[in-house]
C-alpha cells in the first residue's frame, strides 16, 4: 500500500483569505485525486491530478476556487482559494493502488474557516 | 444525488458477535466497490474490495458480499472485535468515471465488550 503524508493537518482560517495543502506519496504514482468531506457529509471527489497535464475537475468544482499543482509523479497541492465559513471541511488527497480495486488515502487536512 | 446510500448511520454489536454493514447503489454502471475504515481524525483506511463479476470476497475477518439483482452489497466482520469500532464506509466506482469513488455517508460501529 502507499504511504500518504499531508501538511498541515489541520489550520483555521479566516474567510477570505487561501490555504494551500500539500500531499506527499512515497511511491511515484500517475494519478493523484483530491477529495472533500463536508461536516456530517459523505467523501465527494474535486479533482483528479495528472502530473504533466491540468487538473480535471468534477461538476460543481472549478479550477479558480480549488486551483491544484502536480509538479511530479510523488506530489500534489490543492489550494482553497477566498474561503468562507462553508469550506470548513476535511481535504483528503488519495491515490489508486491495484488498478480500481484499490484506492488509499491520505490521513486529511481539517480546515476550520471563521 | 446520492448513488450509494448507507441506511444505518449507526450500528452497536457484542463482541466475538458478527457485525453485519449494509450498503445500497443506484447506478448499475458501477463494477467495483471499495469499504473502508476511518478513525476520528484518520484519514479512510481500505479494507476490503470487490468485482461486480464476483459475489462474494474474503480476507481474514472481512467478507463483502455483492447482490447486483438487489444492488446491494455488505461487510461482514467475523468475530467483531473492539478496535474494530469505527466508520465504516461503502465506495463504488464505475469504468466511465475512471477512478472517482462515490462514498455512502458511513456507519458508525460500535463493538462492545
Amino acid at each position: 500500500s502507499a504511504v500518504i503524508s499531508q501538511k498541515p493537518s489541520r489550520d483555521i482560517c479566516q474567510r477570505g483569505t487561501s490555504l494551500t495543502i500539500q500531499c506527499q506519496v512515497d511511491s511515484q504514482v500517475t494519478m493523484m485525486f483530491w477529495y472533500r468531506q463536508q461536516p456530517g457529509q459523505s467523501l465527494t471527489l474535486i479533482a483528479t491530478a495528472n502530473q504533466g497535464s491540468e487538473a480535471t475537475y468534477e461538476s460543481g468544482f472549478v479550477i479558480d476556487k480549488f486551483p491544484i499543482s502536480r509538479p511530479n509523479l510523488t506530489f500534489s497541492t490543492l489550494t482553497v482559494s477566498n474561503m468562507s465559513p462553508e469550506d470548513s471541511s476535511i481535504y483528503l488527497c488519495s491515490v489508486p493502488g491495484r488498478g480500481r480495486e484499490t484506492q488509499y488515502f491520505g490521513p486529511g487536512t481539517r480546515l476550520l474557516v471563521l | 444525488d446520492q448513488q450509494v446510500k448507507q441506511n444505518s448511520p449507526s450500528l452497536s454489536v457484542q463482541e466475538g458477535r458478527i457485525s453485519i454493514l449494509n450498503c445500497d447503489y443506484t447506478n448499475s454502471m458501477f463494477d467495483y466497490f471499495l469499504w473502508y475504515k476511518k478513525y476520528p481524525a484518520e484519514g479512510p483506511t481500505f479494507l476490503i474490495s470487490i468485482s461486480s463479476i464476483k459475489d462474494k470476497n474474503e480476507d481474514g475477518r472481512f467478507t463483502v458480499f455483492l447482490n447486483k439483482s438487489a444492488k446491494h452489497l455488505s461487510l461482514h466482520i467475523v468475530p467483531s472485535q473492539p478496535g474494530d469500532s469505527a466508520v465504516y464506509f461503502c465506495a463504488a466506482s464505475a469504468l466511465n468515471s475512471g477512478y472517482a469513488l462515490n462514498f455512502g455517508k458511513g456507519t458508525s460501529l460500535l463493538v462492545t465488550p
